[in-house]
């Protein structure tokens, strides 16, 4: 089966470093994904992993270790606008994308 | 590049009605999933159709349906709506070895 585990949520100060951890159990691997999703909105595209590392894209940076399972998004810098949902997905075999429950960020003066 | 578009956006239909939604993918792509996404639950996979054939599909009661189009459009049909049908309904396109685009999606309530 499919199993993909985050935080339901998280609150950190703005300016801060705050990291969203991810563990994934699924049958076929073919890549990581971190979408983020406002309130009302459809999820957009953050980063991808599919090799063991960092992937560092601005703010934001995720990493991978195929080995354990495991993923984290870091979000450095901390801005107000960076509240909303983060969603941990992993590409399985063919097209099809198995994601987590999300983790409700919230960012806090 | 045009994105995903979804219609309608906002849906409310009584139990026991049926429902049809409607995703254009983005020009060239020619994968298109479906997600349920309701509080708690996250994002649910519905299903999967590449060139026109289902290819994947998630644990979803028969009611749930879809089909794809030669232009790479795609239905997704839900039969004897129930209250717990409630829910935001995403299409995401897809291309080769690429990430999933997602559409606005469609609100739907039922009452």
């Amino acid at each position: 089966g499919q199993n993909i585990d985050q935080p339901t949520e998280m609150t950190a100060t703005e300016g801060a470093i705050v990291q969203i951890n991810c563990t994934y159990q699924t049958s076929g691997f073919n890549g990581l994904f971190w979408y983020q999703q406002h309130a009302g909105e459809a999820p957009t595209f953050l980063s991808y992993n599919v090799l063991d590392g960092l992937e560092e894209k601005g703010r934001f940076s995720s990493f991978l270790s195929r080995s354990k399972g495991y993923s984290y998004l870091l979000l450095k810098e901390l801005q107000m606008k960076d509240s909303a949902s983060y969603l941990c997905a992993v590409r399985g075999p063919g097209n099809q994308f198995y994601f987590g429950t999300g983790t409700s960020l919230t960012v806090i003066p | 590049k045009a994105g995903v578009t979804q219609t309608p956006r906002y849906l409310i239909k009584t139990r026991g009605q049926q429902v049809t939604l409607s995703c254009s993918p983005i020009s060239g792509h020619r994968s298109v999933s479906w997600y349920q996404q309701t509080p708690g639950q996250g994002l649910q996979f519905l299903f999967e159709y590449f060139s026109e054939t289902q290819r994947n599909k998630g644990n979803f009661p028969g009611r749930f349906s879809g089909r794809q189009f030669s232009n790479s459009r795609s239905e997704m049909n839900v039969s004897t709506l129930e209250l717990g049908d409630s829910a935001l309904y995403l299409c995401a396109s897809i291309g080769s070895n690429t990430e999933a685009f997602f559409g606005q999606g469609t609100r739907l309530t039922v009452v």
